[in-house]
């Protein structure tokens, strides 16, 4: 199963940067990693992608490490506008691309 | 707006009636997705269509619920004699398919209670 491993909350000061961890030993080495985030009452938003690469967007950057069995996505800079649930999916390369969500890391600004 | 729009926002019905929900992809997206997702937890998928064609449905979607994507433009997903376990928001969400990725980009979704 497509399973990923992530803290339930985390907390940041607003203007200082954000390191989100997340684990996904399972992955297989064509699978994608996404994250995603749900900011209140709204749908999900894709944030980033990648697959062995660090990978940067004007949103954030994803650090893939080396055995692809763990990622970090970092916000550089937060703002309150970031307080959000984050969402770490691997999707697998053999599948309809459906995203299956664990319970995501529930992020804090504070100002 | 050109993002995935959907339709109601807010549902209330009461147990046992059918209700209906419409999603509007992103004009040019072959794939279109639904999902369900109850307080506190993550989305959970229910089922997918590319084009006009329904290509995968969730263990979760039981026989009372049904989708369509007639022409593979907007998609509805209806549920018959609706039960209490059925409110939740239901999401949907649309994407270009390419080669190893697959961006989805969703709805605001329609929230259903069911009294």
């Amino acid at each position: 199963d497509a399973k990923t491993t992530q803290p339930n909350s985390m907390e940041s000061n607003e203007e200082e940067p954000v390191h989100l961890p997340c684990n996904h030993s399972t992955i297989s080495g064509t699978d994608y990693i996404h994250w995603y985030r749900q900011l209140p009452s709204q749908g999900p938003e894709y944030v980033i992608h990648g697959l062995t690469s660090n990978v940067n967007n004007r949103m954030a950057s994803l650090a893939i490490a080396e055995d692809r069995k763990s990622s970090t996505l970092i916000l550089h800079r937060a703002t309150l506008r970031d307080a959000a649930v984050y969402y770490c999916i691997f999707v697998l390369s053999s599948n309809t691309g459906k995203l299956i969500f664990g319970q995501g890391t529930t992020l804090q600004v504070k100002p | 707006d050109t993002g995935v729009s959907q339709d109601p926002r807010h549902k209330i019905t009461k147990r046992g009636q059918n209700v209906t929900f419409r999603c509007d992809p992103i004009s040019e997206h072959n794939r279109l997705y639904w999902y369900r997702q109850t307080l506190g937890q993550g989305p959970e998928f229910l089922t997918y269509f590319q084009n006009e064609a329904q290509l995968e449905k969730s263990r979760l979607l039981s026989d009372r619920f049904s989708a369509e994507r007639p022409k593979g433009s907007f998609s509805t997903l209806e549920i018959q004699r609706t039960e209490q376990g059925d409110s939740a928001m239901y999401l949907c969400a649309s994407s270009l398919a390419l080669a190893g990725v697959n961006i989805q980009y969703f709805g605001a979704g329609t929230r259903l209670s069911v009294l």
